[in-house]
This record gives structure tokens, C-alpha cells and sequence, in this order.
């Protein structure tokens, strides 16, 4: 039973480069999350995803784009990374209800120099 | 919007000792959700323990209850006989209970207390 998984665990860019963060979830979530927790800080919301095909923006989503064209499946792209996005990158689901939990990955951690 | 706030950035307790980590929201809302995830060193989010809104009784998850007070917006979190494995840093974090379709049922977290449980 996988859950959530997320790649790469560990990633170096250079400013300027992009990169995609994958996130697979296996439970038939309908809920697809990204959030991003900056060092000593809690997480905040990058984008969301209530299906597929259906996303919307978050807390922070300057600097990211996502898509979701299967229920599995929600990556993030990264154009032209900049130092403030140096983070660690958390991919969530859930299913649609109330009161259900979030299920995480276990997070990619990206340094941006 | 809705914000959670953790007063205490580190907190400390003994070996086999009670310990109690703050947190307080505010929300205009009447009906939502409350959680305590934890975060050990390997960053997994792990869910301690959640609190429905419209529920008088506090949660209660083995040795991990909560204290909620609505009228307060107070939600702590209280561990008892603390083990080495309790250390890690504990976030508090809050869901609307409104279903709405385009909203999904996003959390807000507050910034977190680091526990350190002492031999």
C-alpha cells in the first residue's frame, strides 16, 4: 500500500532552471494537494486539485504551475527557479467528504543556488 | 481567512512526564475541523489526532488528547507519559467543515512547536 509518493526525494537547481515534481497517490483520492514548508515554518498551500482537470491556486502560487489530467497523478512545475523557493515540497490527498484526513508524502526537498 | 497560531516555538518534557503544546485560531466559521500532525526528523506528516467542531467531547487517541474550546478557539494538545519517539515538531491545523467543490477542504497550519522529550 503506497499512499502517497513523491520524486525525487532530494533536488539541487541552479537559479534560472526548471524542474517537475511528481506526486502519484494510490487510494482514488478525488483531492490533490501541494503544499511547501519553509525552514522553522508550517505549510502553506501552493495549489489544489478537486479532480481531474480541475485545479486553482493556493496561499503562494507565484512561481509554480501544476496540471492534473488523471486522478493519480498531480505534478508541479517550477519555471525559472529563484532562491526563495528553496523548501521543502509536500504532496498530499484526500478523498471528497467532510472530515477526512490529508494523507502526505514524504516530502521533496529542493535547494535552489 | 482563517489563521492558527502556536505560541510556543520549542517546548521540553521528561521521559514519562505530561506535556501540553498550545494553540489558538480564529474563524469566523461555525462548523469545522482541528488536527495535530506531527513531523519527526524524516518529515513525514503524521496525524496525532482530530477534533470535529460540533463535538463537545474532546478527542482522545491513546496517550494524545486534546482540550478544545470553541468559545475560546483554543485546541491543545496534551501527551501523557511522554516517550522518546513523542519528539518531533507538532503542527496544529485547521479545515472548514464548508463543502464546496472548486474549495476542496485545504488546511491551514499553524508554525509549530518543537518537542523534545528528555531521557
Amino acid at each position: 500500500n503506497a499512499g502517497v509518493t513523491q520524486t525525487p526525494k532530494f533536488r539541487i537547481l541552479k537559479i534560472g532552471q526548471s524542474m517537475t515534481l511528481q506526486c502519484t497517490q494510490d487510494m482514488n483520492h478525488n483531492y490533490m494537494y501541494w503544499y511547501r514548508q519553509d525552514p522553522g515554518m508550517g505549510l502553506k498551500l501552493i495549489y489544489y486539485s478537486v479532480g481531474a482537470g480541475i485545479t486553482d491556486k493556493g496561499e503562494v502560487p507565484n512561481g509554480y504551475n501544476v496540471s492534473r489530467s488523471t486522478t493519480e497523478d498531480f505534478p508541479l512545475r517550477l519555471e525559472l527557479a529563484a532562491p526563495s523557493q528553496t523548501s521543502v515540497y509536500f504532496c498530499a490527498s484526500s478523498y471528497s467528504g467532510l472530515g477526512v484526513t490529508q494523507y502526505f508524502g514524504p516530502g521533496t526537498r529542493l535547494l535552489v543556488l | 481567512a482563517q489563521t492558527v497560531t502556536q505560541s510556543q516555538p520549542e517546548m521540553s518534557v521528561q521521559e514519562a512526564e505530561t506535556v501540553t503544546l498550545s494553540c489558538t485560531y480564529d474563524t469566523s466559521e461555525s462548523d469545522y475541523y482541528l488536527f495535530w500532525y506531527k513531523q519527526p526528523p524524516s518529515r513525514q506528516m503524521i496525524l496525532v489526532i482530530r477534533q470535529e467542531a460540533y463535538k463537545q467531547q474532546n478527542a482522545t487517541e491513546n496517550r494524545f488528547s486534546v482540550n478544545f474550546q470553541k468559545a475560546a478557539k483554543s485546541f491543545s494538545l496534551k501527551i501523557s507519559d511522554s516517550q522518546l519517539g513523542d519528539a518531533a515538531m507538532y503542527f496544529c491545523a485547521y479545515r472548514s467543515a464548508i463543502l464546496v467543490e472548486t474549495s476542496g477542504s485545504r488546511l491551514t497550519f499553524g508554525e509549530g512547536t518543537q518537542l523534545t522529550v528528555n531521557p
